[in-house]
């Protein structure tokens, strides 16, 4: 059964920092892409980064570039995101989702991220 | 970035019921739209990608269209089971774009 299982959301200040882990089971993890989806009741569902089977290909949305670092460890079957300069906009619930190459097949339940003061 | 413009928001249906949700993109994104079916709680489930492909296990009351950049997911004979929030995703181009959901609900 495929399994992804993040963890390490928290409550935050704004500009502190987080990693979030993931961590996949059922599957050849090396074969996928991943991904992170976060999710507010008010923007809904926002695609944040995605990375390639070996890490060498990395993408992100506009508004988290030069703050959030996706990496992979294959051999640990494992998907981070660390998170930098965390703003209040940046409160949600982040999802690891495997991607498919047609869309994002597995989900995990998500980790929470609450930035306020 | 592509826009993704989803409607209804809200659709009160019954039992029995076909219902057709909509998603428009703000360009050509070829098949490359997906569905997504999200329960309380829960997360999103793959429904349907390349716009009408259907995601193994899904029942074929399920159904996916596409008239240039415009796209349909329909619905017949809704089931107690269907009652959720759907969402469809351009998935043609980074960064990948949700549209604002549609909560299917019991009339």
């Amino acid at each position: 059964e495929v399994q992804l299982v993040e963890s390490g959301g928290d409550l935050v200040q704004p500009g502190g920092s987080l990693r979030l882990s993931c961590a996949a089971s059922g599957f050849t993890f090396g074969n996928y892409w991943m991904n992170w989806v976060r999710q507010t009741p008010s923007k809904g569902l926002e695609w944040v980064a995605n990375i390639n089977h070996n890490g060498s290909g990395r993408y992100y949305v506009d508004s988290v570039k030069g703050r959030f670092s996706i990496s992979r460890d294959n051999d640990k079957n494992s998907l981070y995101l660390h998170l930098n300069n965390l703003r209040a906009e940046d409160t949600a619930l982040y999802y690891c989702t495997r991607g498919a190459g047609y869309g994002d097949d597995a989900w995990g339940q998500g980790t929470l991220v609450t930035v306020s003061p | 970035d592509i826009q993704v413009t989803q409607s209804p928001s809200s659709l009160p249906a019954s039992v029995g019921d076909r219902v057709t949700i909509t998603c428009q993109a703000s360009e050509d994104i070829n098949k490359y739209l997906n569905w997504y079916q999200q329960k309380p709680g829960k997360a999103p489930k793959l429904l349907i990608y390349d716009t009408s492909k259907l995601e193994t296990g899904v029942p074929s009351r399920f159904s996916g269209s596409r008239s240039g950049t415009y796209f349909w997911l329909t619905i017949t004979t809704l089931q107690p089971d269907d009652f959720a929030t759907y969402y469809c995703q351009q998935y043609d181009n980074i960064p990948y774009t949700f549209g604002r959901g549609t909560k299917l609900e019991i009339k």
